[in-house]
């Protein structure tokens, strides 16, 4: 058990519509990392949050928003979905070390039909 | 495109047998890590190596960073079933983490 907690585990919803994903860090942690997984695009980074502020984007779509409330837990916004946003979406945190080490949620498995 | 390229992409070997998988990029990083993910979970780090040249052990796995700090490898001496898993691994730089598209490895019984 890595401490980070996400929910929910599975979410099914049709094109057009809108989900919301969420992510509690481990104890401590101040920084929130959402990626996305899908099978021909790998691990790919969405985006960053550290202490409530946007740290760093990856390859977030304008479709995608995210935020950290002030308890540290963050929430992942998609919205307009299409098919292809079907994928695995993981949160990490980290303590802000030099080296980041990232401690991985389960997921959230999307499937958008 | 990824940054860091991660070969092989599949390896399927017989419990006890050796096996190697190799992380390489064009960039320099800070420090490398490497992440296994089991089906339906997510990735959990391993180690994490730092020093050009860095070689550490876990257990059976050995790690290796290159003197460039471009590319790394991770050993398995004498797999077993529960080594299965993908092995990614993930450059460092200015806090950033770059992944590999990883290699999936699959030890037989």
């Amino acid at each position: 058990d890595s401490g980070v907690t996400q929910t929910p585990k599975h979410l099914i919803t049709a094109t057009g519509q809108r989900v919301t994903l969420r992510c509690s860090p481990r104890s401590g942690d101040l920084s929130v990392y959402w990626y996305q997984q899908s099978l021909d695009q790998g691990l790919q980074f969405l985006i960053q949050y550290y202490n409530g502020e946007e740290r760093a984007k990856g390859n977030i779509l304008e479709r995608f928003s995210a935020q950290q409330f002030p308890d540290l837990h963050s929430e992942l916004n998609l919205s307009s979905l299409e098919l292809g946003d079907s994928a695995l979406y993981f949160c990490a945190s980290s303590s802000w070390t030099r080296n980041n080490e990232q401690f991985f949620g389960p997921g959230t498995r999307l499937t958008v039909l | 495109t990824q940054l860091l390229e991660q070969s092989p992409q599949f390896l399927s070997i017989q419990e006890g047998e050796n096996l190697t998988v190799y992380c390489n990029s064009s960039s320099v990083f800070s420090s490398l890590q490497w992440y296994r993910q089991e089906p339906g979970e997510g990735p959990v780090l391993l180690v994490t190596v730092v020093t050009g040249g860095e070689v550490k052990k876990l257990k059976r796995l050995t790690f290796q960073f290159g003197d460039a700090r471009k590319d790394s490898s991770l050993h398995i001496t004498a797999a077993q079933p529960g080594d299965t898993g993908l092995y990614l691994c993930a450059g460092v730089d200015d806090y950033k983490l770059s992944f590999g598209a990883g290699t999936t490895v699959t030890v037989r019984a």
